[in-house]
Protein backbone atom coordinates (compact mmCIF):
# COMPACT_ATOMS: atom_id res chain seq x y z
CA UNK A 1 0.00 0.00 0.00
CA UNK A 2 1.34 3.40 -0.68
CA UNK A 3 1.44 6.47 1.62
CA UNK A 4 3.03 9.55 1.55
CA UNK A 5 2.64 12.18 4.27
CA UNK A 6 4.14 15.99 4.86
CA UNK A 7 6.15 16.74 7.66
CA UNK A 8 4.43 18.91 10.48
CA UNK A 9 2.67 22.01 10.33
CA UNK A 10 5.32 24.83 10.10
CA UNK A 11 5.13 28.84 10.85
CA UNK A 12 7.75 30.55 9.51
CA UNK A 13 9.14 34.16 9.06
CA UNK A 14 8.99 36.41 6.31
CA UNK A 15 12.11 36.60 3.87
CA UNK A 16 13.00 32.89 5.87
CA UNK A 17 13.42 29.31 4.09
CA UNK A 18 10.73 26.74 4.26
CA UNK A 19 11.63 23.36 4.71
CA UNK A 20 9.42 20.58 3.86
CA UNK A 21 9.62 16.64 3.85
CA UNK A 22 7.83 13.71 2.65
CA UNK A 23 7.84 10.58 4.25
CA UNK A 24 6.51 8.01 1.63
CA UNK A 25 5.86 4.21 1.50
CA UNK A 26 5.06 1.67 -0.66
CA UNK A 27 7.16 2.52 -3.38
CA UNK A 28 10.77 3.23 -3.91
CA UNK A 29 12.04 6.05 -5.63
CA UNK A 30 14.56 3.98 -7.80
CA UNK A 31 11.51 2.50 -9.42
CA UNK A 32 10.78 3.32 -12.90
CA UNK A 33 8.41 5.91 -13.83
CA UNK A 34 8.15 6.65 -10.44
CA UNK A 35 8.09 10.52 -8.79
CA UNK A 36 7.16 12.58 -6.13
CA UNK A 37 5.35 15.97 -6.30
CA UNK A 38 4.71 19.30 -4.31
CA UNK A 39 1.56 20.94 -5.25
CA UNK A 40 0.27 23.54 -2.64
CA UNK A 41 -3.07 25.34 -2.45
CA UNK A 42 -2.97 28.98 -0.96
CA UNK A 43 -6.91 28.60 1.49
CA UNK A 44 -10.16 28.91 -0.32
CA UNK A 45 -8.06 29.06 -3.54
CA UNK A 46 -6.74 26.66 -6.32
CA UNK A 47 -4.12 24.05 -6.85
CA UNK A 48 -0.74 25.06 -7.71
CA UNK A 49 2.11 22.61 -8.93
CA UNK A 50 4.62 23.50 -7.12
CA UNK A 51 7.87 20.74 -8.17
CA UNK A 52 8.00 17.08 -9.41
CA UNK A 53 11.03 14.69 -8.38
CA UNK A 54 11.82 11.77 -10.87
CA UNK A 55 12.93 8.37 -9.85
CA UNK A 56 16.29 9.05 -12.48
CA UNK A 57 16.92 12.09 -10.52
CA UNK A 58 15.37 14.43 -13.01
CA UNK A 59 13.57 17.63 -11.63
CA UNK A 60 10.82 19.97 -12.78
CA UNK A 61 9.70 23.04 -11.15
CA UNK A 62 6.97 25.68 -11.50
CA UNK A 63 8.37 28.70 -13.87
CA UNK A 64 6.80 31.37 -11.81
CA UNK A 65 8.95 29.71 -8.51
CA UNK A 66 11.90 28.21 -10.18
CA UNK A 67 13.94 30.39 -8.31
CA UNK A 68 13.26 29.91 -4.75
CA UNK A 69 12.57 25.70 -5.14
CA UNK A 70 14.40 23.01 -4.81
CA UNK A 71 13.69 19.23 -4.58
CA UNK A 72 15.66 16.48 -3.36
CA UNK A 73 15.94 12.85 -1.75
CA UNK A 74 17.18 11.65 0.73
CA UNK A 75 19.79 8.87 0.92
CA UNK A 76 17.63 6.59 2.23
CA UNK A 77 15.07 6.82 -0.65
CA UNK A 78 12.53 7.33 1.53
CA UNK A 79 11.88 10.97 2.02
CA UNK A 80 11.52 14.36 -0.53
CA UNK A 81 12.22 17.31 0.75
CA UNK A 82 11.49 20.74 -1.06
CA UNK A 83 13.36 23.74 0.30
CA UNK A 84 11.49 27.40 -0.94
CA UNK A 85 13.44 30.31 -0.22
CA UNK A 86 12.50 34.46 0.86
CA UNK A 87 8.75 33.02 2.09
CA UNK A 88 6.16 35.86 1.71
CA UNK A 89 2.88 35.95 3.47
CA UNK A 90 1.09 34.97 0.05
CA UNK A 91 3.13 31.64 0.40
CA UNK A 92 0.79 30.84 3.40
CA UNK A 93 -0.96 27.74 1.43
CA UNK A 94 -1.84 23.91 2.36
CA UNK A 95 0.98 22.04 0.89
CA UNK A 96 0.78 18.49 -0.06
CA UNK A 97 3.38 15.94 -2.00
CA UNK A 98 1.70 13.04 -3.81
CA UNK A 99 3.13 10.23 -5.50
CA UNK A 100 3.60 9.84 -9.69
CA UNK A 101 3.06 7.40 -11.98
CA UNK A 102 3.36 8.11 -16.03
CA UNK A 103 0.55 6.66 -16.31
CA UNK A 104 -2.10 8.73 -13.83
CA UNK A 105 -0.45 10.91 -12.73
CA UNK A 106 -0.61 12.45 -8.91
CA UNK A 107 -2.50 9.42 -7.82
CA UNK A 108 -1.66 8.90 -4.22
CA UNK A 109 -2.16 12.35 -1.93
CA UNK A 110 -0.81 12.92 1.29
CA UNK A 111 -3.22 14.82 3.86
CA UNK A 112 -1.41 18.28 3.16
CA UNK A 113 0.77 20.51 6.02
CA UNK A 114 -0.67 24.24 6.60
CA UNK A 115 2.21 26.26 6.58
CA UNK A 116 1.46 30.05 7.86
CA UNK A 117 3.70 33.00 6.95
CA UNK A 118 3.62 35.58 9.46
CA UNK A 119 6.07 37.93 11.21
CA UNK B 1 3.47 27.59 -20.15
CA UNK B 2 0.11 25.89 -20.65
CA UNK B 3 -3.04 27.24 -19.47
CA UNK B 4 -6.02 25.27 -18.28
CA UNK B 5 -9.44 26.88 -18.10
CA UNK B 6 -12.34 25.59 -16.25
CA UNK B 7 -15.81 26.27 -16.92
CA UNK B 8 -18.12 27.09 -15.07
CA UNK B 9 -16.48 28.57 -11.74
CA UNK B 10 -19.50 27.64 -10.04
CA UNK B 11 -22.71 25.22 -10.70
CA UNK B 12 -25.70 24.77 -9.22
CA UNK B 13 -27.51 21.57 -10.15
CA UNK B 14 -30.19 19.20 -7.99
CA UNK B 15 -29.66 15.59 -7.11
CA UNK B 16 -29.77 13.06 -9.75
CA UNK B 17 -29.30 15.92 -12.84
CA UNK B 18 -26.40 15.55 -15.19
CA UNK B 19 -23.81 17.42 -14.68
CA UNK B 20 -20.76 18.92 -16.85
CA UNK B 21 -17.55 20.29 -16.52
CA UNK B 22 -14.97 21.70 -19.29
CA UNK B 23 -11.68 22.01 -19.30
CA UNK B 24 -9.97 23.75 -22.07
CA UNK B 25 -6.10 24.08 -22.44
CA UNK B 26 -3.99 26.93 -24.48
CA UNK B 27 -2.78 24.86 -26.53
CA UNK B 28 -2.86 21.19 -27.81
CA UNK B 29 -1.98 18.68 -24.84
CA UNK B 30 -1.79 14.82 -24.88
CA UNK B 31 -4.28 12.49 -23.56
CA UNK B 32 -2.49 13.19 -19.84
CA UNK B 33 -5.26 14.77 -18.56
CA UNK B 34 -6.69 13.77 -15.28
CA UNK B 35 -10.16 15.05 -13.23
CA UNK B 36 -9.18 15.66 -9.15
CA UNK B 37 -12.96 15.71 -6.76
CA UNK B 38 -12.01 17.83 -3.48
CA UNK B 39 -14.07 18.02 -0.76
CA UNK B 40 -13.20 20.91 1.99
CA UNK B 41 -10.15 20.33 4.36
CA UNK B 42 -9.35 16.91 2.09
CA UNK B 43 -6.84 16.12 -0.34
CA UNK B 44 -7.96 15.95 -3.89
CA UNK B 45 -8.84 12.22 -5.17
CA UNK B 46 -8.23 11.45 -8.46
CA UNK B 47 -11.09 10.11 -10.21
CA UNK B 48 -10.35 9.33 -13.74
CA UNK B 49 -6.83 9.68 -15.64
CA UNK B 50 -5.72 9.46 -18.71
CA UNK B 51 -8.66 11.96 -20.47
CA UNK B 52 -11.34 9.02 -19.85
CA UNK B 53 -9.93 6.17 -17.35
CA UNK B 54 -12.08 5.56 -14.30
CA UNK B 55 -9.62 5.36 -11.43
CA UNK B 56 -10.07 1.88 -8.83
CA UNK B 57 -13.59 2.54 -6.56
CA UNK B 58 -14.82 5.39 -8.48
CA UNK B 59 -18.62 5.24 -9.32
CA UNK B 60 -19.05 4.79 -12.74
CA UNK B 61 -21.46 7.54 -13.04
CA UNK B 62 -18.08 9.60 -13.65
CA UNK B 63 -16.66 9.70 -17.17
CA UNK B 64 -14.14 11.89 -19.14
CA UNK B 65 -13.56 12.71 -22.74
CA UNK B 66 -11.98 15.20 -25.19
CA UNK B 67 -9.23 15.69 -27.17
CA UNK B 68 -7.07 18.24 -28.51
CA UNK B 69 -7.69 21.17 -26.14
CA UNK B 70 -11.17 20.42 -25.33
CA UNK B 71 -12.09 17.74 -22.68
CA UNK B 72 -15.09 17.26 -20.23
CA UNK B 73 -15.94 15.50 -16.79
CA UNK B 74 -19.41 14.25 -17.17
CA UNK B 75 -21.56 12.65 -13.61
CA UNK B 76 -24.64 10.99 -15.11
CA UNK B 77 -26.47 11.47 -12.56
CA UNK B 78 -25.61 13.69 -9.23
CA UNK B 79 -25.48 12.47 -5.99
CA UNK B 80 -25.31 13.78 -2.58
CA UNK B 81 -21.77 12.66 -1.90
CA UNK B 82 -20.46 14.82 -5.07
CA UNK B 83 -21.09 17.94 -4.08
CA UNK B 84 -17.16 18.59 -3.89
CA UNK B 85 -14.80 21.00 -6.43
CA UNK B 86 -13.21 19.20 -8.96
CA UNK B 87 -10.15 20.10 -10.66
CA UNK B 88 -8.96 19.09 -14.23
CA UNK B 89 -4.66 18.68 -14.84
CA UNK B 90 -2.75 18.69 -17.16
CA UNK B 91 0.58 16.15 -16.38
CA UNK B 92 2.88 15.61 -19.43
CA UNK B 93 4.12 18.95 -20.00
CA UNK B 94 7.32 20.29 -18.90
CA UNK B 95 5.15 22.45 -16.37
CA UNK B 96 2.26 20.86 -14.89
CA UNK B 97 -0.96 22.69 -14.83
CA UNK B 98 -4.25 22.59 -12.69
CA UNK B 99 -7.34 24.36 -13.89
CA UNK B 100 -8.75 26.78 -11.52
CA UNK B 101 -11.60 24.30 -10.48
CA UNK B 102 -15.32 24.12 -10.38
CA UNK B 103 -17.29 24.17 -7.62
CA UNK B 104 -20.94 21.92 -7.52
CA UNK B 105 -23.43 23.16 -5.39
CA UNK B 106 -26.79 22.01 -4.04
CA UNK B 107 -29.66 23.57 -5.77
Amino acid sequence: QITVKESVPTLVKPTQTLTLTCTFSGFSLTDFGVGVGWIRQPPGKALEWLALLYWNDDKRYSPSLKTRLTITKDTSKTQVVLVMTNMDPVDTATYYCAHRTAERGLDIWGQGTMVTVSS
Amino acid sequence: DIQMTQSPSTLSAFVGDRVTITCRASQTISSYLAWYQQKPGKAPKLLIYKVSNLENGVPSRFSGSGSGTEFTLTISSLQPDDFATYYCHEYNSYSWTFGQGTKVEIK
